[in-house]
């Protein structure tokens, strides 16, 4: 069966640090991987989507960026966090042609002081 | 780009029928998805509608009209686990765009 792992959990960062989440899928090959953010009580905004490796789609012109290194590999960084960083950070994966089922991994929590 | 619209909070009783309403605005529509969210957690993926028509997977069902631009999510026999937020989502080639959210809260 497909598993997708998120680290860290939550994570508290000062304003201008540098971010890398990580994300991986086991259990499939080729997927579509997404990167989400979600404010408190609203609804997620889709930051990155990669269709395989060394493609990366941009959502929202921000200073975050997306890395795909491997097949099942997923990285979001950012070289100096902004405070309105703040928020819980999904990473997803879906089979290619399925991209109306994604499967969300636990997320990081991310708040920036 | 896309616009969805779905109620913000719906409360009903245990053992209550509950439609959560999504309307959108959107070029290169392939579907609506939904998917719920329990507060703290990830979103669960729960159905999808391709085509116009009624979907049923055990008490949720949800429903697709493309000429209308409307889709909305039933939830039946409602229990207290049902708490949660509901998203709508539209689907175009490579991605979803969600909704803003509708929680959802059941009372005893």
């Amino acid at each position: 069966s497909q598993t997708i792992h998120q680290w860290p959990a939550t994570l508290v960062q000062p304003v201008g640090s540098p971010l890398s989440l990580e994300c991986t899928v086991e259990g499939t090959s080729n997927p579509n991987l997404y990167w989400y953010r979600q404010a408190a009580g609203r609804g997620l905004q889709l930051l990155f989507y990669s269709v395989g490796i060394g493609q990366i789609s941009s959502e929202v012109p921000q200073n975050l960026s997306a890395s795909r290194p491997q097949d099942r590999q997923f990285i979001l960084s950012s070289k100096k966090l902004l405070l309105s960083d703040s928020g819980f950070y999904l990473c997803a994966w879906s089979e290619d042609g399925a991209v109306h089922e994604q499967y969300f991994g636990p997320g990081t929590r991310l708040t920036v002081t | 780009g896309q616009s969805l619209e779905q109620p913000s909070e719906v409360t009903a009783v245990e053992g209550a029928i509950v439609q959560i309403n999504c309307t959108y605005q959107t070029s290169g529509f392939y579907g609506l998805s939904w998917y719920q969210q329990h507060d703290g957690g990830a979103p669960t993926f729960l159905s999808y509608n391709g085509l116009d028509g009624l979907e049923e997977t055990g008490r949720f069902s949800s429903f697709l009209s493309r000429s209308d631009s409307y889709g909305y999510l039933l939830l039946q026999e409602l229990q207290m686990k049902d708490s949660a937020s509901y998203f709508c989502a539209v689907r175009d080639d490579y991605k979803l765009s969600f909704g803003a959210g509708t929680t959802v809260t059941v009372r005893a």
